[in-house]
C-alpha cells in the first residue's frame, strides 16, 4: 500500500482567514514533503521533514507554517496568505531519510484564495 | 543550466504507437530516476523508477538510462488513449529535481 490521504481537497479561503491543510500516511515512511505547484509548471518543494524534524525550508513565506505532529502526520497553516498563492498543494513521503528514495504522492489540497 | 530538462511537448501519438519521452540531467552524480505520469488537476503518480544503466520494463513501460551521456527515457508501447498526460522526469541528487514535464497526447 503506497497512499497518502490530504484533506481538503479543495479549499477556498479569503486573504484574512486561518486554515490547515492535513496530510497522512500509515506506511512508515520516515520523511515527508510539502509541494506547491501551478498550473503547466513542475512542483515545487517548500517544507522537507526528515524523521519529524524540519531540515529543509526552501525559503518560503511565514504565511505557511509547517508541522509535523508526529511520524504518520504532516500539517500546514495557511495564514493571511495572497491571491498568487492559489495553487495545488501536494504532501508526499518517502520510506527513509529525505531524498534517498522513491516519493509518493497524496492527491493534492487545490487552494483558491479569493 | 537546468538540473533536469524535458521537451515540454506537446507530444501526440496515434493510438497503439510506441511514444518516446525523453530528459536529460546535469549532475554526474545523480543517482536515482523516476518517471511520473500527472492527469490535470490531478497529483504525480510514479510509474517507472531506475537506477543503473541499460533498460527495464513493467508492462507497457520501458525506462532506459544512459548515466555517461546523461539521459533518461520512457518508451510507452501499444500507447492508449487513457496515456494522455504530463510525464514528469525527476532525479535525486541531494534533493528530488522535477523536469518541466512533457505533454503527451494519444489520438484514437
Amino acid at each position: 500500500d503506497t497512499e497518502v490521504t490530504q484533506t481538503p481537497k479543495h479549499l477556498v479561503m479569503g486573504m484574512t482567514n486561518k486554515k490547515s491543510l492535513k496530510c497522512e500516511q500509515h506506511m512508515g515512511h520516515r520523511a515527508m514533503y510539502w509541494y506547491k505547484q501551478k498550473a503547466k509548471k513542475p512542483p515545487e518543494l517548500m517544507f522537507v521533514y526528515s524523521y519529524e524534524k524540519l531540515s529543509i525550508n526552501e525559503s518560503v513565506p511565514s504565511r505557511f507554517s509547517p508541522e509535523c505532529p508526529n511520524s504518520s502526520l504532516l500539517n500546514l497553516h495557511l495564514h493571511a496568505l495572497q491571491p498568487e498563492d492559489s495553487a495545488l498543494y501536494l504532501c508526499a513521503s518517502s520510506p527513509t531519510v529525505a531524498w534517498a528514495d522513491t516519493q509518493y504522492f497524496g492527491p493534492g489540497t487545490r487552494l483558491t484564495v479569493l | 543550466q537546468k538540473e533536469v530538462e524535458q521537451n515540454s511537448g506537446p507530444l501526440s501519438v496515434p493510438e497503439g504507437a510506441i511514444a518516446s519521452l525523453n530528459c536529460t540531467y546535469s549532475d554526474r552524480g545523480s543517482q536515482s530516476f523516476f518517471w511520473y505520469r500527472q492527469y490535470s488537476g490531478k497529483s504525480p503518480e510514479l510509474i517507472m523508477s531506475i537506477y543503473s544503466n541499460g533498460d527495464k520494463e513493467d508492462g507497457r513501460f520501458t525506462a532506459q538510462l544512459n548515466k555517461a551521456s546523461q539521459y533518461v527515457s520512457l518508451l510507452i508501447r501499444d500507447s492508449q488513449p487513457s496515456d494522455s498526460a504530463t510525464y514528469l522526469c525527476a532525479v535525486i541528487r541531494n534533493q528530488f529535481y522535477f523536469g518541466t514535464g512533457t505533454s503527451l497526447t494519444v489520438i484514437p
